[in-house]
């Protein structure tokens, strides 16, 4: 497809598991982008790829999240021993440019549920 | 801390009638203002500002920045029921680039 895409779009899981949410970038774009969206609430700033390198992980909670970009292009965020407090939407975004040059376009997100 | 503050938080309005959204920042390093327009799916891009003054048009629509007093207003003319979402504001800055969104603006256009 054309745009950013997002697996998988629901994600229902037990307090205690770990869970991999998958992004898959417009076809060429060199940045990439994290966010959590709660209800209400613009996206909060999780953490970028310029490429395969991770530029800043700042936005991460906590060591329980993690992301991977290996071959620069898609990205996994991975939440480990989930809590119902990481419930949330996760939305990824990428832009043709580094590093805020360029308007970044986002994918439809994960709607996460931590029972 | 960078931050990013929208007014109104709502806003109703009747069809044919103009708005102004309003959106102040205060981001370490500041490199550009954007603005996306939220309804069910995912935030879509509306404009992209990084020059005070300079006003950038699509359509009804239309944003400005100002540099110096550290805000940036949408104004929308002539609204549908069509412009009704959620409008949100983004400034970029800091060493690492990062957005830092405001919690956008509920726009309700009756008929």
């Amino acid at each position: 497809g054309a745009g950013v895409s997002q697996s998988p779009r629901y994600k229902v899981t037990k307090r205690g598991q770990d869970v991999a949410l998958r992004c898959d970038p417009i076809s060429g774009h060199v940045s990439l982008y994290w966010y959590r969206q709660a209800l209400g609430q613009g996206p909060e700033f999780l953490t970028y790829f310029n490429y395969e390198a991770q530029q800043d992980k700042s936005g991460l909670p906590n060591d329980r999240f993690s992301a991977e970009r290996p071959e620069g292009s898609i990205s996994t965020l991975t939440i480990q021993r989930t809590e119902q407090r990481d419930s949330a939407m996760y939305r990824c975004a990428s832009s043709f440019f580094r590093d805020l040059s360029g308007e970044q376009f986002f994918g439809p997100g994960t709607r996460l549920t931590v029972l | 801390e960078d931050k990013v503050v929208q007014s109104p938080l709502s806003l109703v309005v009747h069809e044919g009638d103009t708005v102004t959204l309003n959106c102040s920042y205060e981001v370490t390093n500041f490199r550009s203002l954007l603005w996306y327009k939220q309804e069910k799916k995912a935030p879509t891009f509306l404009f992209m500002l990084t020059s005070s003054g300079i006003e950038k048009k699509s359509g009804r629509l239309s944003s400005i920045l100002d540099k110096k007093e550290l805000f940036s207003i949408l104004n929308i003319t002539a609204t549908q029921t069509g412009d009704s979402a959620v409008y949100l504001c983004a400034a970029g800055g800091g060493a690492n680039s990062k957005l830092t969104f405001g919690k956008g603006i509920t726009l309700s256009v009756r008929p």
